[in-house]
């Protein structure tokens, strides 16, 4: 079945250091990819998201783009702030739009 | 604020106990998505609720049920409780009926002593 794999963490990081949360998935037909971040004590919030193959999400200075020849969602920042740290999941969506599948997160830790 | 609400915030509970989890999606969302949070297993997906109708199940047991109301507000159903159900409830909606991004409402933190 469809699935998504992320690096595993924590991954810790110095600030202004440049970044980079690898995400793989495995899927029939074309998903929907998706990056969340949660904050401590929070809920998931949608952090970037493509739709098709090469597409390019990005927002707040990250990035990811869809890379369907590698089967690759990777996320990056130039330039890693103290305010990032927090915990970032890889998603997507099946190709029939019901299945939801998350990867187990990455935890960030920026420090300054 | 994600505009999703979700009560109680905290439950505490014994085994063997039922609970009911509360959800108020987004205005205009029809679509409720609820997901359980646990160390052990990560983010899973339990079940999908579209206007009132079940639109797609995951890993959700059969202890477990939910419903979407006319006013389009889900419960979450938990009975028999096991110390394994100790998790964090998530409930998430979106516009649409799939594909779309969800939006999280902060969590219910489930503990079954």
């Amino acid at each position: 079945g469809d699935s998504v794999t992320q690096m595993e963490g924590p991954v810790t990081l110095s600030e202004e250091a440049f970044l980079t949360i690898n995400c793989t998935y495995t899927a029939t037909g074309y998903p929907s990819l998706f990056w969340y971040v949660q904050y401590p004590g929070e809920g998931l919030q949608l952090l970037l998201k493509a739709t098709k193959a090469d597409d390019k999400g990005s927002n707040k200075g990250f990035e990811a783009t869809y890379r369907k020849e590698t089967t690759s969602f990777h996320l990056e920042k130039g330039s890693v702030q103290v305010s990032d740290s927090a915990v970032y999941f890889c998603a997507l969506s099946d190709r029939t739009g019901n299945q939801f599948y998350f990867g187990t997160g990455t935890s960030l830790t920026v420090i300054p | 604020d994600s505009g999703v609400t979700q009560t109680p915030k905290h439950l505490i509970t014994a085994t063997g106990q039922r609970v009911t989890l509360r959800c108020s999606p987004r205005s205009g969302d029809l679509s409720v998505y609820w997901y359980q949070q646990s160390l052990d297993q990560g983010l899973q997906f339990l079940i999908q609720y579209y206007n009132g109708e079940e639109r797609a199940k995951g890993n959700i047991l059969e202890r477990f049920s939910a419903q979407q109301f006319p006013d389009l507000h889900s419960e979450l159903n938990l009975s028999s409780l096991e110390l394994g159900d100790s998790a964090l409830y998530f409930c998430a909606s979106s516009v649409g009926e799939g594909r779309n991004e969800q939006y999280f409402g902060p969590g219910t933190r489930l503990t079954v002593t």
